[in-house]
């Protein structure tokens, strides 16, 4: 699976929009955008992937460049419920690769009152 | 539906013992996957299930197995408990067969300690 890169940690204001970038510059054709992020000492919490297209669910957008080089994940109203480490994850899309996520750092990221 | 669970949540072992944790995937989902994560070296993952058959195996000692049962649940065993098997340890289950937007949903994790 291809690698990606966060930044370490962000802040953001409790009510405006967090824009979470990831770099995964060596991703293949045939690989997914996976967002998860953790709150502390729980299990990772599905966000939203996408594979060229934009995406958008009840959480947050995902907006992923035509290179598909990189992404970006926007929370559009950040509540400080949404204080938490965000992993960027690309995986295979093909049948026999099975499920494995491979996590790397993620961003801590910190929404302040 | 109900979420993916895990038993016990906290569990305290000395070194030297056995322990197994269990999973009880989503309803209908046939993939199971386990994941390790320590403080040092973040999530890592050990190993998938599906169909009661191992289909991945991270890069993990022979100490730490699994298997599934017919009904998908699934359960990890780490033998011979060493200080740095301290870790929390995650479940995650998917619905089909493995093909790339399956979406693996987590359980709240197994909170491990070896004193």
């Amino acid at each position: 699976d291809a690698k990606t890169t966060q930044p370490p940690s962000m802040d953001c204001a409790e009510g405006r929009a967090a824009n979470l970038p990831c770099n995964h510059s060596t991703i293949s054709g045939n690989e997914y955008v996976y967002w998860y992020r953790q709150i502390h000492s729980q299990g990772p919490q599905y966000i939203i992937h996408g594979l060229k297209n934009n995406e958008t669910n009840e959480m947050a957008s995902l907006i992923i460049t035509e290179d598909r080089k990189s992404s970006t994940l926007i929370l559009p109203h950040a509540t400080l419920r949404d204080t938490a480490v965000y992993y960027c994850i690309v995986r295979v899309a093909f049948k026999a690769a099975g499920n494995k996520l491979t996590f790397g750092g993620g961003t801590r990221v910190l929404v302040k009152p | 539906k109900a979420g993916v669970t895990q038993t016990p949540r906290y569990l305290i072992k000395t070194r030297g013992q056995q322990v197994t944790l269990s999973c009880s995937p989503i309803s209908g989902h046939r993939s199971v996957s386990w994941y390790q994560q320590t403080p040092g070296q973040g999530l890592q993952f050990l190993f998938e299930y599906f169909s009661e058959t191992q289909r991945n195996k991270g890069n993990f000692p022979g100490r730490f197995s699994g298997r599934q049962f017919s009904n998908s649940r699934s359960e990890m065993n780490v033998s011979t408990l060493e200080l740095g098997d301290s870790a929390l340890y995650l479940c995650a289950s998917s619905g089909t067969s493995g093909v790339g937007s399956d979406t693996q949903y987590f359980g709240p994790g197994t909170r491990l300690t070896v004193l």
